[in-house]
Parts: structure tokens; C-alpha cells; sequence
């Protein structure tokens, strides 16, 4: 079926980096644009990127610096690397699928990241 | 950046009442590029509205996104147990960050 799969979860210290999988099933990879979004505990949620699969262009325009985003398209997988963590990047992170005109039809399950000293 | 406010910010009605959710931007959402999300405790958002009124696979007729330009309702006919949760909004139109509503909680009366 249809499905993301993300990376398990991680624990930083801050200034460290980390880097969150996403794995694309049941559907064409290189169709939609993937999206990340996060949600900091008790919070709402936040848009932060996107990249195109097909093309690998990706646009993160409040994180410039911080967010590299890769695909493979071998195994229909996008990566996010966050760097330079403090503990406001604390939060959930989920990848999105923008299939339904560019609405998220498909979401991961969450990769929670803790950044702690 | 697109601003969305969300009221009001918790509902709380009892099931088989009816639920009027607002979001309201900043600006004009372009070609009214506005989505709903129902998300649960400890789960991923799910897609109910996108294009401010089209309703998603398998999200049930009770589900009701109506408005243009800045101002969007998602409304709830009839309440049953598992609707009880949090819902947003969120603008994708062409202008960067795409940005989501703050959030409205309905919750049992």
C-alpha cells in the first residue's frame, strides 16, 4: 500500500547534526514533491522544506544553512539532514507526500528528535 | 510569509452537534490552495480538505470545507466520537513558507 516510513528516533547534543530518513512505497517516487514538517512537543505544526524527487531541487527558506535535503531515487528515499541543533529543534518530524494538488495525502509515521546537553 | 489564525482556539460539544471551525489569512490564499487536517494524540495529520473544498479518499460526507480568498470554514454536521481531536489549516499557494494554522481543539462537552 501506500506508505512513508521514517528513521527511528534520535538524541543530540546540541550543535550536533542529525539526519532523518524517509522511505516512499505504493507509488510512483518521483511524482510528488516531498515535504518535512515538524511539531515541537504540546505545539502546532511547522512547514520546513520540500524537494523535488525527480529533479532534487529543494527549497528550505527559513532554514537556509541548517537543512540539506537528498533523494535517492534507486530506493525511493528522501534525507534530511538538521544541523547545528539547539534544543528548540526539539520536536516530531514527519515527511509528507504532496499528492493531492500539492496537499499532504500521505504522511510518515514521525521520527522524534531530542536535543539535549 | 502567510499568516493563518485559527478560531476559535477549542470547541467543546457534545457528539451529534455540529462543528464550525474558522481559518482566516493574511492575504489572499492563491487559487484557494488551503487544506484541513484531523490529527490525533500520537499520530501523523490526516488530509481531510484540500483545494478549500474538496474532500479526501475515504474521509466521510460529514466533512464540509467551504470559503475563498481569505476567509475558509471547515464544518462538522454531525459530531461522532472519533472527531474529537485537533484540527488545522494550511495554505500551499505559490508564495513560500506554506504555513499552518495555529489549531483548533474540539473537544467533549
Amino acid at each position: 500500500q501506500v506508505q512513508l516510513v521514517q528513521s527511528g528516533a534520535e538524541v543530540k547534543k546540541p550543535g550536533a547534526s542529525v539526519k532523518v530518513s524517509c522511505k516512499a512505497s505504493g507509488y510512483t517516487f518521483t511524482t510528488y514533491y516531498m515535504h518535512w514538517v515538524r511539531q515541537a512537543p504540546g505545539q502546532g505544526l511547522q512547514w520546513m522544506s520540500m524537494i523535488n524527487p525527480s529533479g532534487g531541487a529543494a527549497i528550505y527558506p527559513q532554514f537556509q544553512g541548517r537543512v540539506t535535503m537528498t533523494r535517492d531515487t534507486s530506493t525511493s528515499t528522501v534525507n534530511m539532514v538538521l544541523s547545528s541543533l539547539t534544543s528548540e529543534d526539539t520536536a516530531v518530524y514527519y515527511c509528507a507526500s504532496g499528492g493531492r494538488g500539492g496537499a499532504f495525502d500521505i504522511w510518515g509515521q514521525g521520527t522524534m528528535v531530542s536535543v539535549s546537553s | 510569509e502567510i499568516v493563518l489564525t485559527q478560531s476559535p482556539g477549542t470547541l467543546s460539544l457534545s457528539p451529534g452537534e455540529r462543528a464550525t471551525l474558522s481559518c482566516r489569512a493574511s492575504q489572499s490564499v492563491g487559487s484557494n490552495y488551503l487544506a484541513w487536517y484531523q490529527q490525533k494524540p500520537g499520530q501523523a495529520p490526516r488530509l481531510l480538505i484540500y483545494h478549500a473544498s474538496s474532500r479526501a479518499a475515504d474521509i466521510p460526507d460529514r466533512f464540509t470545507g467551504s470559503g475563498s480568498g481569505t476567509d475558509f470554514t471547515l464544518t462538522i454536521s454531525r459530531l461522532e466520537p472519533e472527531d474529537f481531536a485537533v484540527y488545522y489549516c494550511q495554505q500551499y499557494a505559490g508564495s513560500l513558507p506554506w504555513t499552518f494554522g495555529q489549531g483548533t481543539k474540539v473537544d467533549i462537552k
